[in-house]
């Protein structure tokens, strides 16, 4: 089906552990986006992708690697997970123009 | 980005026009106003964007002031299924989505 989806929907991960969250869209779009949303501070962007191989930081990027090597899929890796990263993390894209159509989002908690 | 004010939060009857505020007097010639909403545990949805005329679709009209330093976002007929978190949001074409904190409108039966 068209759209877009992230995997896993929830994720329990220790402290130091690297985990990669998959977004993966139908679109073609060439933009795609990582945010993060937690109690108190609504949305904030983490990383984005104009294209494929291009990457450039958001608001809150530190600990955090992004890789775009084809432009459907936008994976996000905590290379050593901590605990003020648990989170609700929400993968979006577009085109140039267009308005982002957001995933349904990934909880992650860090033990 | 310019920056937006928006209530924190606002109740509306069902059924009834829901009319949610956004100033953004700082707007700069090339910025749009886009409106998106968030509803619990979803991911956001974008509703509707406008740069100065009064834009209208499925979901709700988008009403400019004639200086851009204000809009207002209307759900003709609000549902319950409104219920959710609104957010005004400036940016150019293409331009990075800063999210404020938005208001939270309740739809009461």
């Amino acid at each position: 089906d068209a759209g877009i989806t992230q995997s896993p929907r929830y994720k329990i991960t220790e402290t130091g552990r690297q985990v990669t969250l998959m977004c993966h869209q139908t679109w073609s779009h060439s933009y795609m986006f990582w945010y993060r949303q937690d109690l108190g501070h609504g949305l904030r962007l983490i990383y984005y992708s104009a294209a494929a191989d291009i990457t450039d930081k958001g608001e809150v990027p530190d600990g955090y690697v992004v890789s775009r090597s084809k432009t459907e899929n936008f994976p996000l890796t905590l290379e050593s997970a901590t605990r003020s990263q648990t989170s609700v993390y929400f993968c979006a894209s577009s085109d140039m123009v267009r308005e982002q159509y957001f995933g349904p989002g990934t909880r992650l908690t860090v033990t | 980005d310019a920056k937006t004010t928006q209530p924190t939060s606002m109740d509306c009857a069902e059924g009834r026009a829901a009319n949610l505020p956004c100033n953004h007097s700082t707007i700069s010639g090339n910025e749009y106003v886009y409106w998106y909403r968030q509803i619990h545990s979803q991911g956001p949805q974008y509703i509707i964007h406008g740069l100065k005329n009064n834009e209208t679709n499925e979901m709700a009209s988008l009403i400019i002031t004639e200086d851009r330093k204000s809009s207002t976002l209307i759900l003709p007929h609000a549902t319950l299924r409104d219920t959710a978190v609104y957010y005004c949001i400036v940016r150019p074409l293409g331009g990075k989505l800063i999210f404020g904190q938005g208001t939270e409108l309740s739809v009461k039966p």
